[in-house]
């Protein structure tokens, strides 16, 4: 089955900087997620974006839904030690038969330095 | 608060044992799904479910079955646990239409 391509793989960065982080595919979606995992624990939804060009915030995260519909990224600013965990996009085709099935991404791996 | 229980969070088999990961959901979705995640690899989609006895194969379902005798409970099995089967397993579920499934917590499985 098809993934996603996300990278970075991982960062390692110190407190208080940015972060950025994409997601691309090679088919359309009409619904593009990004989940945060906390190690033990299961993937948890950060924000949902279900219009291309769509640029939605929530707190320090900023996630766009690209205007292909075919990539979307997330921006956390002045990153703290408790960012830390794997990020996941995931995309869908909502409506129809899809069920709501989610194709993932690979993961970032996010580590930040007190 | 809503909830995704899975019955262990580890698990420790020995290669040819069937294996049974059990999910629980209280909040009435119809979908339930199980992922297997592997580093590298992330979540990738084993079977699903969009009703009771209803299910469909996702991207991996070489090697599992599953069960869905009631609409809360999602059971996955191994018939005959391999080594490569060594993984984190999650399940989710969402209602139907719903684009934001909830994850249980995993079930971490080591094949030995």
């Amino acid at each position: 089955g098809q993934q996603l391509n996300q990278s970075p793989q991982s960062m390692f960065i110190q407190e208080g900087e940015d972060v950025s982080m994409n997601c691309t595919s090679s088919s359309i979606f009409n619904t593009w997620l990004w989940y945060k995992q906390d190690p033990g624990e299961g993937p948890v939804l950060l924000i949902a974006l279900y219009k291309a060009g769509e640029l939605t915030s929530n707190g320090r995260l900023t996630a766009q839904f690209g205007i292909t519909r075919k990539d979307s990224f997330l921006n956390i600013s002045a990153s703290i030690p408790s960012d830390v965990g794997i990020y996941f996009c995931a995309a869908t085709n909502a409506g129809g038969t899809s069920y709501g099935k989610l194709t993932f991404g690979q993961g970032t791996i996010l580590t930040v330095h007190p | 608060d809503v909830k995704v229980t899975q019955s262990s969070r580890y698990l420790v088999k020995r290669t040819g044992e069937k294996v049974f990961l059990e999910c629980v959901q209280d909040m009435d979705h119809e979908n339930m799904f199980w992922y297997r995640q592997d580093p590298g690899l992330g979540l990738r989609l084993i079977y699903f479910s969009y009703d009771v006895k209803m299910k469909e194969k996702g991207d991996i379902p070489e090697g599992y079955s599953v069960s869905r005798e009631k609409k809360e409970r999602f059971s996955l099995i191994l018939e005959s646990a391999s080594t490569n089967q060594t993984s984190m397993y999650l399940c989710a579920s969402s209602l139907i239409g719903g684009m934001n499934p909830f994850f249980g917590s995993g079930t971490q499985l080591s094949v030995l």
